[in-house]
């Protein structure tokens, strides 16, 4: 009864290739979310989906293209992998968007560590 | 100022012990804070939030001093399994910002027996 998945949890590939990752929340939420997370531990914000719409788009190459099939799924897909997108790439959900001055707990799936040789 | 900035880490404190972290934030307009812990090699999860003056958890207490725009994560009686690094965050509060957390760069707390 995994609240956040993601598959899969290691990717390992050479530069040049095309690779995606997927993530499902059995949450019921409305708001999903990609982050980055470096090798110096920064947590950064890529993209947030909001019932399938796309609401933030970090400054993020354009290599990377989030697709939300619907509101439970939100994949990652990346072309041309260059060594500096290795990392660890969180999924997150939470139950709506922020929109007050009280905000929803980020729900964030297990991570997948890319690995770029 | 940065947006979120945490102590520099890492904390090596005995079991026990009483460690306290402070963040500080620049959007005076911030309304609302979390503390997230992380494990190595794990996912983020929410430790605290802090929506007023502060917030106590059991050994946990989270103070928020909005004049000096800083947030600060009290740990008291420290065990072992609070090793980890604390994340201090901050929401973006509009719509158009779309629920975007603002981490901070962490603070490693290790606690030796």
């Amino acid at each position: 009864d995994t609240a956040v998945s993601q598959t899969p949890k290691y990717l390992v590939t050479q530069m040049g290739n095309d690779k995606s990752i997927k993530c499902e929340q059995n949450l019921g939420h409305d708001t999903m979310y990609w982050y980055k997370q470096d090798s110096k531990k920064f947590l950064k914000i890529m993209f947030s989906y909001n019932n399938k719409e796309l609401i933030i788009n970090e400054t993020v190459p354009n290599r990377f293209s989030p697709k939300s099939p619907d509101k439970a799924h939100l994949n990652l897909h990346i072309n041309s992998l260059e060594l500096g997108d290795s990392a660890v790439y969180f999924c997150a959900s939470s139950p709506r968007l922020a929109g007050g001055p009280l905000y929803n707990e980020q729900f964030f799936g297990p991570g997948t560590r890319l690995t770029v040789l | 100022r940065k947006e979120v900035e945490q102590d520099p880490g890492p904390f090596n404190v005995p079991e026990g012990a009483t460690v306290a972290f402070n963040c500080t934030y620049s959007n005076s307009a911030s309304q609302s804070f979390f503390w997230y812990r992380q494990d190595c090699r794990k996912e983020p999860k929410l430790l605290m939030s802090v929506y007023s003056s502060g917030n106590e958890d059991g050994r946990f207490t989270a103070q928020l001093n909005r004049a000096s725009q800083y947030i600060s994560l009290l740990i008291r009686d420290s065990k072992l399994s609070d090793s980890a690094t604390y994340l201090c965050v901050v929401p973006l509060r509009f719509y158009n910002q779309g629920g975007k957390l603002i981490f901070g760069q962490g603070t490693e707390l290790s606690v030796k027996p």
